[in-house]
């Protein structure tokens, strides 16, 4: 069974960072390109940023880029996004998600739950 | 501004048959099939239903079909029952550094 279980949000004060992690586990992690999707308070959804299997290739929206920074530690099944200079705008629910193919198109058949990354003062 | 656009909301009675848009453009959803949607239940994590522009998900109900035309993808819900009330997102691949696009979102009210 393919289960994503992300942990690491919470509260912190604009111009701070925090670090996401996402741990997967009943499928071949390394063969797949994971993605973190958000989703604001009332909200749609908002793809974040994606690497590949291998780490050769991380892609990120226009919004978080030069802020936020996805790898993966593929010896321990495990996605990260770090989060820097993290402005009100940026509160929301990560998701973190993976596609059924093993590269990045945009879609996912397993989400995880969702971890809360509020930023406030 | 979302780079696709889908309708607010729509509605239906049960029995009925509803259809959802999303329009992108030639750099999304007019150049790839990569075109998926997904409902979402309030207080849920999105559910896959449709993936490459009309393929469904194993598990996932007949009642719901996907297809596309140049730059304007469609979800199609057939007879509606109360449970598929919820919001739905369109997404696309775009080929580019900004790897993926989603829709605004479009709440579906089953009257």
């Amino acid at each position: 069974e393919v289960q994503l279980l992300e942990s690491g949000g919470g509260l912190v004060q604009p111009g701070g960072s925090l670090r996401l992690s996402c741990a997967a586990s009943g499928f071949t992690f390394s063969n797949r390109a994971m993605s973190w999707v958000r989703q604001a308070p009332g909200k749609g959804l908002e793809w974040v940023s994606a690497i590949s299997g291998r780490s050769e290739r991380t892609y990120y929206a226009d919004s978080v880029k030069g802020r936020f920074s996805i790898s993966r530690d593929n010896s321990k099944n495990t996605l990260f996004l770090q989060m820097n200079s993290l402005r009100a705008e940026d509160t929301a629910i990560y998701y973190c998600a993976k596609p059924p193919r093993g590269e990045v198109t945009g879609e996912f058949d397993y989400w995880g739950q969702g971890t809360l990354v509020t930023v406030s003062s | 501004q979302s780079a696709l656009t889908q309708p607010a909301s729509v509605s239906g009675s049960p029995g009925q048959s509803i259809t959802i848009s999303c329009t992108g453009t030639n750099s999304n959803i007019g150049t790839y099939n990569y075109v998926s949607w997904y409902q979402q239940h309030p207080g849920k994590a999105p559910k896959l239903m449709i993936y490459d522009v009309s393929n469904r998900p194993s598990g996932v109900s007949n009642r719901f079909s996907g297809s596309k035309s140049a730059d304007t993808a469609s979800l199609t819900i057939s007879g509606l029952q109360a449970e598929d009330e919820a919001d739905y997102y369109c997404s696309s691949y775009t080929g580019s550094s900004t790897a993926v696009v989603f829709g605004g979102g479009t709440k579906l009210t089953v009257l």
